[in-house]
């Protein structure tokens, strides 16, 4: 079974400040891929990365950076210098060709960033 | 890039009518679209599958002739909520990914349905 969890609930910030949202995962797959999403309060839910399970090259996109560690089943984003406007929910998720396509979600982290 | 287009945005409907979403791929052949659903503060719950021209896959415990899927083309699925209650108030949101998706899986921007 798939199964992605996101343990820290809420997080409050000041603005400036690093902040990093954790994401386990669990699969039986060795080809799957994971992803982070951010929902703004709006609702839509904005895609942030897919990384497939051989790639373990973490990536910087500007403020953005993730940490994908196999041996921990791990795969952490952090913000940098975190700014009001990230605020929002933030979605791990996890999906392999196997199982039809589909993504399981864990259960997002509501990040608040604040002046 | 890849859009999906998701209508309406919301919807208030009274009890016992039915309701229909949409949801449309833009620029991109959608070979597969999945609807999901989320109440407030929690995650997304995904309800079905559905592949162009086959009958749609569903969860275990979601109702088949409550939630209507529709996959007639490769753009477009549709949701209808039949004889919807109070308790299908909820925010619907489907994604699409087709034979080339460089930016994963794409989401519409949902549908907050009320139904009063």
């Amino acid at each position: 079974a798939q199964k992605v969890t996101q343990a820290q609930t809420e997080i409050s910030v000041v603005e400036k400040e690093d902040v990093t949202l954790d994401c386990v995962y669990e699969t039986r797959d060795t080809t799957y891929y994971l992803f982070w999403y951010k929902q703004p309060p709006s609702g839509e839910l904005v895609f942030l990365i897919r990384r497939n399970s051989f790639d373990e090259q973490n990536e910087i996109s500007g403020r953005y950076s993730w940490n994908f560690q196999k041996s921990t089943s791990s795969f952490n984003f952090t913000i940098t210098a975190s700014q009001v406007v990230d605020s929002a929910v933030y979605f791990c998720a996890l999906g392999f060709t196997g199982g039809g396509n589909k993504l399981t979600f864990g259960t997002g982290t509501q990040l608040k960033v604040e002046l | 890039g890849a859009v999906v287009s998701q209508h309406p945005s919301w919807v208030i409907c009274k009890s016992g009518t039915s309701v229909k979403i949409e949801c449309r791929s833009l620029d991109f052949q959608a070979t597969t679209m999945f609807w999901y659903r989320q109440f407030p503060k929690q995650s997304l719950m995904l309800m079905a599958t559905s592949n162009e021209g086959s009958k749609a896959t569903y969860e275990q415990g979601v109702e088949k002739d409550k939630f209507l899927i529709n996959h007639a083309s490769l753009t477009l699925s549709t949701l209808t909520v039949t004889s919807a209650h109070p308790e299908d108030s909820s925010f619907y949101i489907c994604s699409a990914i087709g034979t080339r998706y460089r930016y994963g899986y794409t989401f519409g921007s949902g549908t907050r349905l009320t139904v009063v």
